[in-house]
């Protein structure tokens, strides 16, 4: 089973400040996702990733940065924390098969709040 | 730009009913995908449509891709209470690395 874990199912954080989301797949996949979902407005891409190092901005990338510094994690950084950015934030990732992208996985989310 | 719109947004019906929630597409993609996901959970993957034409079918569930209308539907058969969940529908975008999800069909099934 295709396995995604993020580093926090809850957080809660003050304004201003930096923040990191961890995304950890264990099945060697190139491409990785970040997303938040907020109610009514489905699930909105933020950046991806389909290498090491490579990285691609999504509809929402103002507010945040990612690293993808080894395959198996990504992550997503807030530089600084704003209210607007409370939201549940969902990591994915998926792989390449005969040159076409497949489903992708899903962790569990971190419902991030911020104060 | 590849906009993906749901239909309904909110579904509610009696256990033993049948109906179909749409997905439309703007432009051209490779395929399509539908998604559960249940209150509080992440989302977990139903169907992966390859092409023109493409059904497929789990338990109460069917899919099915129609790629020249740009249209896709889940249609659900006799509905029971563990089916309640909100759907999601995603689509490729053609020649490129990610997807667009719609905005999700939230379904209630009531006894």
């Amino acid at each position: 089973d295709v396995k995604v874990t993020q580093s926090s199912r809850y957080l809660v954080k003050r304004t201003g400040e930096k923040v990191f989301l961890e995304c950890v797949q264990d099945m060697d996949h190139e491409n990785m996702f970040w997303y938040r979902q907020d109610p009514g407005l489905g699930l909105r891409l933020i950046y991806f990733s389909y290498d090491v190092k490579m990285k691609e901005k999504g509809d929402i990338p103002e507010g945040y940065s990612v690293s993808r510094e080894k395959k198996e994690r990504f992550s997503l950084i807030l530089e600084s924390a704003s209210t607007n950015q409370t939201s549940m934030y969902l990591c994915a990732s998926s792989f390449w098969i005969r040159g076409a992208k497949n489903e992708q996985f899903f962790g569990p989310g971190t419902r991030l709040t911020v104060l | 730009e590849l906009k993906v719109e749901q239909n309904p947004l909110f579904l509610s019906m009696q256990e033993g009913k049948n109906y179909t929630i749409y997905c439309n597409y703007s432009t051209t993609s490779d395929r399509l995908y539908w998604y559960r996901q249940d209150p509080g959970k992440s989302l977990e993957s139903l169907f992966v449509l390859l092409s023109n034409g493409a059904v497929k079918q789990e338990g109460r569930l069917m899919a099915s891709l129609d790629t020249k209308a740009r249209l896709s539907t889940l249609h659900i058969t006799a509905a029971v209470h563990d089916l309640s969940a909100t759907y999601f529908c995603a689509v490729d975008v053609y020649n490129n690395n990610d997807m667009r999800f719609g905005a999700g069909t939230r379904l209630t099934v009531k006894p």
